[in-house]
């Protein structure tokens, strides 16, 4: 199974609520990414849990909040988001972090903030 | 860090080679240079990965000369459903929290 999964597909909050998404894996590979990407932009790297250990933040505002529960998880927390924060969040998952790892992507979460 | 820069976008007729380029003046030793594709609302895809000279696997070709400042990935004989954005991706194997970036992407539109 070579197929990284991501709840919900779409998602709709204001300004002030709080959502999660979610993403899942199981091809046992040990590092596990979160991206954000705008329209006609390339993804952006935000988080990267290696062995459930966050070794990468870059610089994400603390309204976004990775969880890693298991090796097989990645939750993103978001709370009181921006509108400038809405976009396609993608998960992937390598076998190993490092950016010469072929990464697997998931089909991403269409976030809207209203 | 080795940041990318490619075309913004490239049209070319059914049948043809499309060959896209990176740059890469940055690139550092242990670097690895990986080609991704992209559809409209989906994640990328790995297409292919080199280190040096040439790979080929059953989709593409990677050419990367002996400096590897910049690379070219070969599409051979495009049809429709190459129609994406292509993403190069310079990165090495270090788990140390080291940074890698996607290229600027490059837009294919394949013409009937």
């Amino acid at each position: 199974d070579t197929e990284v999964t991501q709840t919900p597909k779409h998602l709709v909050m204001g300004m002030t609520n709080k959502k999660s998404l979610k993403c899942e894996q199981h091809m046992g590979h040990r590092a596990m990414y979160w991206y954000k990407q705008k329209a006609k932009k390339p993804p952006e790297l935000m988080f990267v849990y290696s062995y459930e250990k966050l070794s990468i933040n870059e610089s994400v505002p603390s309204r976004f909040s990775p969880e890693c529960p298991n090796s097989s998880l990645l939750n993103l927390h978001l709370h009181a988001l921006q509108p400038e924060d809405s976009a396609l969040y993608l998960c992937a998952s390598s076998q190993v972090s490092g950016g010469a790892y072929e990464q697997y992507f998931g089909p991403g979460t269409r976030l809207t903030v209203t | 860090l080795a940041k990318t820069t490619q075309p913004i976008s490239m049209d070319s007729y059914e049948g043809q080679e499309v060959n896209i380029t990176c740059s890469h003046n940055n690139i550092a030793t242990n670097d690895y240079i990986t080609w991704y594709q992209q559809f409209p609302s989906q994640g990328p895809r790995f297409i292919i990965q080199g280190y040096k000279t040439k790979v080929t696997n059953e989709v593409a070709s990677l050419f990367i000369p002996a400096d590897r400042k910049s690379s070219t990935l070969s599409l051979p004989r495009v049809s429709l459903s190459d129609t994406a954005v292509y993403y190069c991706l310079v990165g090495d194997t270090r788990d140390t929290g080291n940074q890698f970036y996607f290229g600027t992407g490059t837009s294919l539109t394949v013409i009937p």
